[in-house]
């Protein structure tokens, strides 16, 4: 079964805290994607990338960076942890021309104290 | 990225109750996809629309692609227990991005 994992489900880190959230997809997918999801504002994208080292910045990007090293892995990096950014996280690839939308992870919840 | 205005926000069901959500958008999308989140997972696909006009079903949920591009609705018919979540739609212009609606929750009606 292709699946899209996430390296944890819930994490409680503290202010200030560098803080990485790991993805990891076996569907050789070269796009691969990070949005944060929070009660009715829905999905939003923060940053995403279309093959190994590339990146494009989403629609909130700050406080966050991303790594992609590997094809089939995508960090999440948050440089110095505030409160605002506890969230859930959902990472999500697909391919290219791929007519299905995304396939997602889990999710990780976040709770910056 | 381009906003989805998804209504209701949430709503309740009664099991054998059919349900209806919609999208609308500013823009004309290619692709419309309707996606569904359980407690704790991620959102999984249900259904995708590639043609204005075009209406798609899969078992109990029907859902249609606006003839202008600018809209989509998903309907639930015979709803039961498990058909609680929270249902997103999406409209995908590129390869790479999908722009999502902010969600309805449904909820079993107590």
């Amino acid at each position: 079964d292709v699946k899209v994992t996430q390296s944890s489900r819930y994490l409680v880190k503290r202010t200030g805290e560098k803080v990485f959230l790991e993805c990891v997809q076996d569907m050789d997918h070269e796009n691969m994607f990070w949005y944060r999801q929070d009660p009715g504002l829905g999905l939003r994208l923060i940053y995403f990338s279309y093959d190994v080292k590339m990146k494009e910045k989403g629609d909130i990007p700050e406080g966050y960076s991303v790594s992609r090293e590997k094809k089939e892995r995508f960090s999440l990096i948050l440089e110095s942890a505030s409160t605002n950014q506890t969230s859930m996280y959902l990472c999500a690839s697909s391919h290219p021309g791929q007519l299905y939308g995304y396939t997602f992870g889990s999710g990780t919840r976040l709770t910056v104290v | 990225g381009q906003q989805l205005n998804q209504s209701p926000q949430s709503m309740f069901i009664q099991e054998g109750e059919d349900v209806s959500m919609n999208c609308t958008s500013s823009s004309i999308f290619n692709t419309w996809l309707w996606y569904k989140q359980d407690p704790g997972e991620g959102p999984v696909l249900l259904i995708a629309l590639y043609k204005a006009g075009e209406l798609t079903s899969n078992g109990r949920l029907t859902a249609q692609f606006g003839i202008t591009r600018k809209d989509s609705f998903l309907n639930i018919s015979a709803s039961i227990p498990s058909d609680v979540g929270i249902y997103f739609c999406a409209g995908q212009l590129s390869d790479y991005k999908l722009s999502f609606g902010a969600g309805t929750t449904v909820t079993v009606r107590a």
